[in-house]
């Protein structure tokens, strides 16, 4: 079964601190891609990265970095010293190669972060 | 460059009727998906449409239907509406068809509420 697994519902936290989004993922799919999207308030979801499984570079961008761990099926994302914009729900989704765009999204992790 | 547009923003049908919700991607796009939210499922894949054709279809029951338009323009149709089909409907974008990599872009949604 393809899955994906986002344990933490929702998180707190105070301007400034860094945050951890955790994801877990299933698939027997050797090659396949991940994905992090944003969705605030307002509805629509925003892109924030993929990653293909071969490629296991993790990167920083700005404040967001990756970390993605075949060894143990995980794709983190963190927030450095977060703020008050980044409050939204944060989802993580697997793409089985040959899938076409049907993702599947973990259940989300909504952010709070307030001032 | 304008957005995904989704209209109308939010709609109220009662058990037994259908509605048909309507997708602009964005200019150059030609792939359009179509995913249902809920609070207790999630964000589930409904199907993809590329070139006027429907090319990936996710476990959903043939009361959900769409099509897409020679100008990519897309519209879903939910027929004999159910109390369970309340859902935020999201649409995306992609400038390929297929292709498990793609970036999606999505729209702000169309709330359906069935009473």
């Amino acid at each position: 079964a393809q899955k994906v697994t986002q344990a933490q519902t929702e998180i707190s936290v105070v301007e400034k601190e860094d945050v951890t989004l955790d994801c877990v993922y299933e698939t027997r799919d050797t090659t396949y891609y991940l994905f992090w999207y944003k969705q605030p308030p307002s509805g629509e979801l925003v892109f924030l990265i993929r990653r293909n499984s071969f490629d296991e570079q993790n990167e920083i961008s700005g404040r967001y970095s990756w970390n993605f761990q075949k060894s143990t099926s995980s794709f983190n994302f963190t927030i450095t010293a977060s703020q008050v914009v980044d409050s939204a729900v944060y989802f993580c989704a697997l793409n089985p190669n040959h899938a076409g765009t049907a993702l599947i999204f973990g259940k989300g992790t909504t952010l709070s972060v307030s001032s | 460059k304008a957005g995904v547009t989704q209209t109308p923003r939010y709609l109220i049908k009662t058990r037994g009727q259908q509605v048909t919700l309507s997708c602009s991607p964005i200019s150059g796009h030609r792939s359009v998906s179509w995913y249902q939210q809920t609070p207790g499922q999630g964000l589930q894949f409904l199907f993809e449409y590329f070139s006027e054709t429907q090319r990936n279809k996710g476990n959903f029951p043939g009361r959900f239907s769409g099509r897409q338009f020679s100008n990519s323009r897309s519209e879903m149709n939910v027929s004999t509406l159910e109390l369970g089909d309340s859902a935020l409907y999201l649409c995306a974008s992609s400038l390929v068809q297929g292709a498990s990599n793609e970036k999606l872009f999505f729209g702000s949604g169309t709330q359906l509420s069935v009473l």
